[in-house]
């Protein structure tokens, strides 16, 4: 069955843009987790959606976003950006939010570069 | 709140030597651990975890890590690595059922030929 897939792949942005990026679970997840990679602090977590529900937040500031649809489709939007969030981010499906018997599968990201 | 140290940013290694990957955790918690690994160019994928049970857990592909609830370390260990093995690899932990999973800085493994 298919992966899980994120678009785009790449994406160059101008400081003080919004950019939405999205993400297709594997089907059958419901649960869709967000990660920010950067070289110099590794994996961040954004925020984790469960049937549509906002379940779990990291500590980013009120301009990063998100949102799961019927599907379990994800968006991430992040608004005003800065050269900062220059980043590869990664999303992650799962069955349920349940670790005991759930794996995370994650997309190859979407290389975001802010100029 | 729960965090995770991988002491060793990089680690090179020659082919077909052991490899030993360090990962401290700290949780006031039961914690479930990870570890993940990324190849070049991919996403993470789960290589093993530590929910409950048997404290040394093992992957398909020769790698081990032992849980020690007192040194709250998931050290991950392979005892002869190969050139394919070559990735960066993240331990992480869950403090329970529901909870995000938080990962380390991630330690990149360099095999030498």
């Amino acid at each position: 069955k298919a992966g899980v897939t994120q678009t785009p792949r790449y994406l160059i942005k101008t400081r003080g843009q919004q950019v939405t990026l999205s993400c297709s679970p594997i089907s059958g997840h419901r649960s869709v987790s967000w990660y920010q990679q950067t070289p110099g602090q590794g994996l961040q977590f954004l925020f984790e959606y469960f049937s549509e529900t906002q379940r779990n937040k990291g500590n980013f500031p009120g301009r990063f976003s998100g949102r799961q649809f019927s599907n379990s489709r994800s968006e991430m939007n992040v608004s005003t950006l800065e050269l900062g969030d220059s980043a590869l981010y990664l999303c992650a499906s799962s069955l349920s939010f349940a670790r005991l018997n759930t794996e995370a599968f994650f997309g190859q990201g979407t290389r975001l570069t802010v100029v | 709140a729960q965090s995770v140290t991988q002491l060793d940013s990089q680690v090179p290694v020659f082919e077909e030597a052991p490899v030993e990957l360090r990962c401290n955790y700290s949780s006031s918690v039961s914690v479930y651990l990870f570890w993940y690994v990324q190849y070049p160019n991919q996403g993470l994928q789960l290589l093993l975890k530590y929910l409950s049970g048997s404290t040394l857990v093992e992957s398909i592909n020769g790698f081990e890590a032992e849980f020690n609830k007192s040194q709250t370390s998931f050290h991950l260990r392979k005892p002869s690595v190969h050139i394919s093995d070559t990735a960066e690899y993240f331990c992480a932990v869950s403090e329970g059922r529901d909870d995000k999973i938080i990962f380390g800085k991630g330690t990149r493994l360099h095999i030498l030929p």
